[in-house]
């Protein structure tokens, strides 16, 4: 079967760093995203990941281990408009046709 | 213009009819999905079509029918509606093959509601 893990919630204060786990187990992995949703929202693309190491856009990052099938999403400098739902994805096939998405941490961001 | 429109954005209608939703890409992608999500707000992928081709078809109820009539377009067609399929429906859209870059793009979403 398929298995993505991230925590359900996470809580933090402006200006803080924020890491959100995901460790996954799946028949296939070609590759790791994340994405961020905000209520009453779609689902939009934040970073990839195929091979091991660090991605940095900005505030954001993205670290994959594939030997430990474990990757995370790190917010840096927390920002209000950052509270949303967190959601860690793996590409399941070589085509990139199958997309299996973990069940999404909450961030609340509080002043 | 949109790059993933989907129609309707709400509907609501009651337990045993049948209901469709469209969705069409403006983005020159070959793969379009189609993705349940809950109350909960897990995100399940339903269905991805490949060139009009069906990929993944994930332990769906039969009464879920996607069509795909051009690389552009994938409709979803529920049959016999129950409670339980309440839910957002997000059609999503994307390059395969070497131009997959991990990243769907999603229409608004649809969210259906059964009495």
């Amino acid at each position: 079967g398929q298995s993505l893990e991230q925590p359900s919630e996470v809580t933090a204060v402006e200006g803080a760093i924020v890491q959100i786990n995901c460790t996954y187990q799946t028949s296939g992995f070609y590759g790791l995203s994340w994405y961020q949703q905000h209520d009453g929202g779609a689902p939009t693309f934040l970073s990839y990941n195929a091979l091991d190491g660090l991605e940095e856009t900005g505030r954001f990052s993205s670290f994959l281990s594939r030997s430990d099938s474990y990757g995370y999403l790190l917010l840096q400098e927390l920002q209000m408009k950052d509270s949303a739902s967190y959601f860690c994805a793996v590409t399941a096939n070589q085509a990139g046709t199958a997309l299996i998405f973990g069940k999404g941490t909450t961030l609340s961001v509080s002043s | 213009d949109t790059a993933v429109s989907q129609t309707p954005k709400y509907l609501v209608t009651q337990m045993g009819n049948d209901k469709s939703i469209k969705c069409e890409q403006n983005l020159g992608h070959d793969t379009m999905y189609w993705y349940k999500q809950d109350s909960k707000k897990f995100l399940k992928i339903m269905f991805s079509y490949n060139n009009k081709e069906l990929i993944i078809n994930e332990t769906v109820p039969n009464r879920f029918s996607p069509k795909s009539p051009d690389k552009a377009h994938l409709n979803l067609h529920i049959n016999s509606l129950e409670l339980g399929d309440s839910a957002v429906y997000f059609c999503a859209s994307s390059h395969s093959g070497q131009g997959f870059t991990g990243e769907l793009f999603f229409g608004e979403g649809s969210r259906l509601t059964v009495l």
